[in-house]
């Protein structure tokens, strides 16, 4: 049973570009959940979604970010006109259905702004 | 708001020895969940031990244990007969039931275990 699946595994982008990381829950998952981790930092979270809808977005930032998990395919973190201060590794978990008590996270998607 | 603090950024500790590591959390919640994650250097977040916050055993899993205190909101790790590949930044982390998916997390412990 594979796990999460994150890639690009390492992404690098210019101030202004964009960033897409992609995020295949495990099999039989269907709740999906995005993690930020800054440098020195521990993860907070950013979003959780459901397919087809955000349940909880409390933790992503305002502007320039967004997520979705659509029906068919992988969830996607978008990140528009990227800033130096993006720069962290961004990690997906997912958890089954029943929801459960524990999450399972990814190997994480590392962004540098340069 | 729920906070976790980890008092130790930095422990080290020799091969097949034992070592404890410190969290404390702060929370109006009564019922919830503490977490110990691992990060090698692989960076990849893998779950080391869970604890219900309504069970008064400690969590064990093989060398992992944990020395849970409700009152005193403490929430340690202990990591007996230390070996190598023990070595990783070490995350405790807070979930209040109902919530299970926003964990809060500390700060981390770097762990460096010495041949």
């Amino acid at each position: 049973n594979a796990g999460v699946m994150q890639n690009p595994r390492h992404l690098v982008r210019r101030r202004g570009q964009e960033a897409r990381l992609r995020c295949s829950p495990m099999k039989g998952h269907s709740h999906v959940y995005w993690y930020r981790q800054l440098p020195e930092e521990g993860l907070k979270f950013m979003v959780y979604l459901q397919k087809e809808n955000i349940i909880d977005e409390s933790g992503m930032p305002k502007e320039r970010f967004s997520a979705e998990f659509p029906k068919e395919g992988p969830s996607i973190l978008r990140i528009q006109q990227v800033v130096r201060g993006d720069s962290a590794a961004y990690f997906c978990a997912s958890s089954p259905l029943d929801g459960g008590n524990t999450i399972y996270f990814g190997e994480g998607s590392w962004l540098t702004v340069v | 708001a729920q906070t976790v603090t980890q008092s130790q950024p930095e422990m080290s500790v020799q091969e097949a020895e034992t070592v404890t590591l410190s969290c404390t959390y702060d929370t109006s919640e009564n019922n919830y969940y503490l977490f110990w994650y691992k990060q090698p250097p692989s960076r990849q977040m893998i779950l080391v031990i869970r604890q219900e916050a309504y069970k008064q055993q400690n969590a064990t899993e093989n060398r992992f244990s944990v020395n849970f205190q409700k009152a005193a909101k403490s929430f340690s790790l202990k990591i007996s007969d230390s070996q190598l590949g023990d070595t990783a930044m070490y995350f405790c982390a807070f979930t209040p039931v109902g919530s299970n998916y926003k964990l809060t997390f500390g700060k981390g412990t770097l762990l460096t275990v010495n041949p």
